[in-house]
């Protein structure tokens, strides 16, 4: 079975540095996804960045960035110019994609961000 | 465009009773599959489909029950709920994306269901 663990309960950033969330995982798979999925005070669950084992290049969207290292199964997200909107719980989240184990996430246990002026 | 509809959004419910939290989707999706959102936790999931007709246990599949008979419509049930089943419940569906072994890919979220029982 996958797991996945953020190690880190609680950050701060101030408004325009870079933070970066960390996010290591353990599987015995060679082919996978990888997620980040940011939740606000409404709980919705929203999208922000996936990560194909298969491709080496890391993802990146916007001023959302991923540092992949498989080798290592480590999945860190990294947020450059932080605004106050970034404030959220962060998940990081596990995908084997066979079929029938499509939408089966594993869910690390988040990183509640916190922006400040 | 509305996506995935869960309902009700929130719920009191008291111990021993039953009811069911309605999730449907109108993107034609394949998978389907419910989650449990609990204080200092991820989501865990619960149940889930591969498509109408087949469904499977996750990882804390006890106390719920599902059926998936169309494609749009995965309800969960609780047959006899208790104060443990106290959470927020996520509903979320996907596709296959064709490639990679036929991944979903891009997993869709309902906006939660708030279920406190008492």
């Amino acid at each position: 079975a996958q797991t996945v663990t953020q190690s880190q309960p609680e950050m701060s950033v101030q408004e325009a540095e870079t933070v970066t969330l960390s996010c290591t995982y353990d599987t015995s798979e060679n082919n996978y996804y990888l997620f980040w999925y940011k939740q606000p005070p409404s709980r919705q669950m929203i999208l922000v960045i996936r990560q194909e084992a298969y491709k080496q290049q890391n993802a990146t969207e916007n001023r959302f960035s991923v540092n992949f290292q498989k080798a290592a199964k480590s999945f860190s997200l990294k947020i450059s110019d932080s605004q106050l909107g970034d404030t959220a719980m962060y998940f990081c989240a596990f995908m084997h994609p066979n079929t029938g184990t499509a939408s089966k996430l594993t869910f690390g246990t988040g990183t509640r961000l916190q922006v400040t002026l | 465009n509305a996506g995935v509809t869960q309902t009700p959004k929130f719920q009191v419910l008291k111990t021993g009773q039953s009811m069911t939290l309605q999730c449907a989707q109108d993107m034609n999706h394949e998978y389907m599959s419910w989650y449990r959102q609990d204080p200092g936790m991820g989501l865990r999931l619960i149940h889930y489909s591969v498509g109408a007709g087949i469904t499977d246990q996750g990882e804390v599949p006890n106390g719920y029950n599902v059926s998936r008979s169309t494609t749009e419509d995965f309800p969960l049930r609780l047959l006899s709920a208790a104060p443990s089943q106290t959470s927020v419940y996520f509903c979320a569906s996907s596709y296959s994306s064709g490639g990679a072994g036929g991944a979903g890919n891009t997993i869709y979220f309902g906006e939660g269901s708030w279920l406190t029982v008492v």
